[in-house]
């Protein structure tokens, strides 16, 4: 079953603008993982962002996390053509342990030259 | 950085046929891999875990027989999809977890293949 739920599915903006996609997730959390996947491809560990933080940077992308909430944000800013694929946020499926990661439905980015 | 190479990259194959996918983990151990489905413009749906040595635990609703996993070694999971029919078609992604000096590497990040296309005719 799918834990993360992200929205919105699809965005398409200009190049240069900033793109934001959001993730919801249901159960207790050791960390939230932001993943990429190219059209036709695997998946690309983005960032990680631990429970006990609130904000990550890393590059041109920031993540946002309010556990309070069950809820984390992507922001990349001054986005490219070549970040146009979609992002998956991610979490383990128990929060301890050898345990798979449950993705959310994942947001499709367009970035428009 | 850690490389998962996964073969092959598409495949067609005529109805009842079988066919084997590798999914291999280059530069670390891996005692763990997960195999995943994707369809079109969706999520990917975990089919089964695949652990070095023992058996796959596979999640509800996936067929245990129609999708077999073998885990031999530490660097490499086969995923045998048999009698394969056309709505087996699917993309296919498999995803390794890093050991190192035996012991798993914390924070849960997941290596990915770049995942196998299968056409089902």
């Amino acid at each position: 079953s799918q834990q993360g739920e992200e929205d919105p599915q699809a965005l398409s903006i200009q190049e240069g603008e900033n793109a934001t996609m959001n993730c919801s997730y249901k159960t207790s959390i050791n960390n939230l993982q932001w993943y990429r996947q190219n059209s036709g491809r695997g998946l690309v560990h983005l960032i990680l962002i631990r429970s006990n933080e609130r904000e990550k940077h890393s590059g041109r992308l920031r993540v946002t996390l309010d556990t309070s909430k069950k809820s984390s944000s992507l922001l990349i800013t001054a986005s490219r053509a070549a970040d146009t694929a979609s992002y998956f946020c991610a979490t383990a499926r128990t929060p301890s342990g050898n345990t798979p990661l449950v993705f959310g439905k994942g947001t499709r980015l367009s970035v428009i030259a | 950085g850690a490389v998962v190479s996964q073969h092959p990259s598409w495949v067609i194959c005529k109805s009842g046929t079988s066919v084997k996918i590798e999914c291999r983990s280059l530069d670390f151990q891996a005692t763990t891999m997960f195999w995943y489905r994707q369809f079109p413009k969706q999520s990917l749906m975990l089919m089964a875990t695949s652990n070095e040595g023992s058996k796959a635990t596979y999640e509800q609703g996936v067929e245990k027989d129609k999708f077999l996993i073998n885990h031999a070694s530490l660097t490499l999971s086969t995923l045998t999809v048999t009698s394969a029919h056309p709505e087996d078609s699917s993309f296919y992604i498999c995803s390794a977890r890093r050991v190192v000096s035996g012991r798993l590497l914390a924070k849960n990040i997941q290596y990915f293949g770049a995942g196998t296309r299968l056409s089902v005719l």
